[in-house]
């Protein structure tokens, strides 16, 4: 069963607005990660926060973690229409253990 | 982009056919993984390997088996192939912190 749970399912917002998209977790990770996947395309990785950190920064995306809440809440601010996209969190168990998906926030910007 | 390359792009087979699906990297990654994506059901994990010759079953891994004889190529193969495997299949290597995804397969089963 999936691991993470992405919260809202579909999130529209004007450009230049911020968008926040949350997941939640069942079990103990060793880090989070967060994803973007743009129509028809593969993947791509944007951020990883252990779970030690609370907070991490890259560009205009903001992570935090919250792991007494087994949640994570991933924030791009000044959206623009080159973020629409769908965007999922996994989280790593650490050693052997693989990545676990949610089934994707889907952003959509319009300018 | 990176070195992965998934092949073919898309496919179309008849039920009850053997089909594989190949990964090809060239970024020395240890692990590579197998997920298919379908609607409603986001990303889930089919094999993945830790290594030459090791590999493990992930969440929905029936009727699927995985090779990975040496370190840059991993397949996998749908033995007979049905509808409810028609999918987008993902291949993905990671060294243990971040993946890197390939394009994709579409994979239709008639």
């Amino acid at each position: 069963s999936q691991q993470g749970e992405e919260d809202p399912q579909a999130l529209s917002i004007q450009e230049g607005e911020n968008a926040t998209m949350n997941c939640s977790y069942k079990t103990s990770i060793n880090n989070l990660q967060w994803y973007r996947q743009n129509s028809g395309r593969g993947l791509v990785h944007l951020i990883l926060i252990r779970s030690n950190e609370r907070e991490k920064h890259s560009g205009r995306l903001r992570v935090t973690l919250d792991t007494s809440k087994k949640s994570s809440s991933l924030l791009i601010t000044a959206s623009r229409a080159a973020d629409t996209a769908s965007y999922f969190c996994a989280t790593h168990g650490g050693g052997y253990s693989t990545l676990t998906f949610g089934k994707g926030t889907m952003l959509l910007v319009s300018p | 982009d990176a070195g992965i390359t998934q092949s073919p792009r898309h496919k179309v087979t008849e039920t009850g056919t053997p089909v594989t699906l190949r990964c090809h990297q060239t970024e020395n990654h240890r692990y590579m993984y197998w997920y298919r994506q379908d609607p409603g059901h986001g990303l889930r994990l089919i094999h993945y390997s830790y290594g030459v010759k090791d590999t493990d079953k992930g969440e929905v891994s029936d009727g699927y088996s995985v090779s990975r004889s040496k370190t840059e190529d991993f397949l996998l193969t749908l033995e007979s192939a049905t509808s409810s495997q028609t999918s987008v299949y993902f291949c993905a290597i990671s060294e243990g912190e971040g993946a890197f995804f390939g394009q994709g397969t579409r994979l239709t089963v008639v």
